[in-house]
């Protein structure tokens, strides 16, 4: 089976734009959770998506969003792009919804704020 | 808050076992000890997950001790490409919670 794959790999954008990550899960799977990663604070939980629905949300502002398609690819969206929103952005598939187990995790997208 | 206390790094030499330990002292009783590691400038690769008995895959073991405050990842034999971050989480096994709660990790350095 293919792996999670994620696109784009690397990106840069300027303060204040928008951007649009990727990822495509495992086939079978129907989860997908996205991480934020960064030196500072390591990595934290973003949101998770099951059958095209937010289940679970981490502690970002809502400048930060996702969607599920109706094939379990998903797409989640950073608006208002600050400096600090630099970072790895890794997507994470799982068959189930909730399982914390087993989680597969894509090579990420590292997102540069300029 | 991670859940989990793991030594910020250890080394360890090529062919050796190495032993990573993990405290989860807070940890309840449906939750389950899960080990990943990442390897720079990778995702994070799962290795093993364990409720109360020991576990082991063609990856590692894992110890558990019996009132599961602490356990232990073992990876057999290491080699130079076992080098990376290891993260130690406790969670709900098929939760409503799908999310994993990374702390900093264990960074264990192979050396030849």
């Amino acid at each position: 089976k293919a792996g999670v794959t994620q696109t784009p790999r690397y990106l840069i954008k300027t303060r204040g734009q928008q951007v649009t990550l990727s990822c495509s899960p495992i086939s079978g799977h129907r989860s997908v959770s996205w991480y934020q990663q960064t030196p500072g604070q390591g990595l934290q939980f973003l949101f998770e998506y099951f059958s095209e629905t937010q289940r679970n949300k981490g502690n970002f502002p809502g400048r930060f969003s996702g969607r599920q398609f109706s094939n379990s690819r998903s797409e989640m969206n950073v608006s208002t792009l600050e400096l600090g929103d630099s970072a790895l952005y890794l997507c994470a598939s799982s068959p189930l919804q909730g399982s914390s187990y087993e989680q597969y995790f894509g090579p990420g997208t590292r997102l540069t704020v300029t | 808050d991670a859940k989990t206390t793991q030594p910020p790094s250890m080394d360890c030499a090529e062919g050796r076992a190495a032993n990573l330990p993990c405290n989860h002292s807070t940890i309840s009783g449906n939750e389950y000890v899960y080990w990943y590691r990442q390897i720079h400038s990778q995702g994070p690769q799962y290795i093993i997950h364990g409720l109360k008995n020991n576990e082991t895959n063609e990856m590692a073991s894992l110890i558990i001790t019996e009132d599961r405050k602490s356990s232990t990842l073992i990876l057999p034999h290491a080699t130079l490409r076992d080098t990376a971050v290891y993260y130690c989480i406790v969670s709900n096994y098929g939760g409503s919670q799908g999310n994993l709660i990374f702390g900093k990790g264990t960074k264990l350095s192979v050396k030849p």
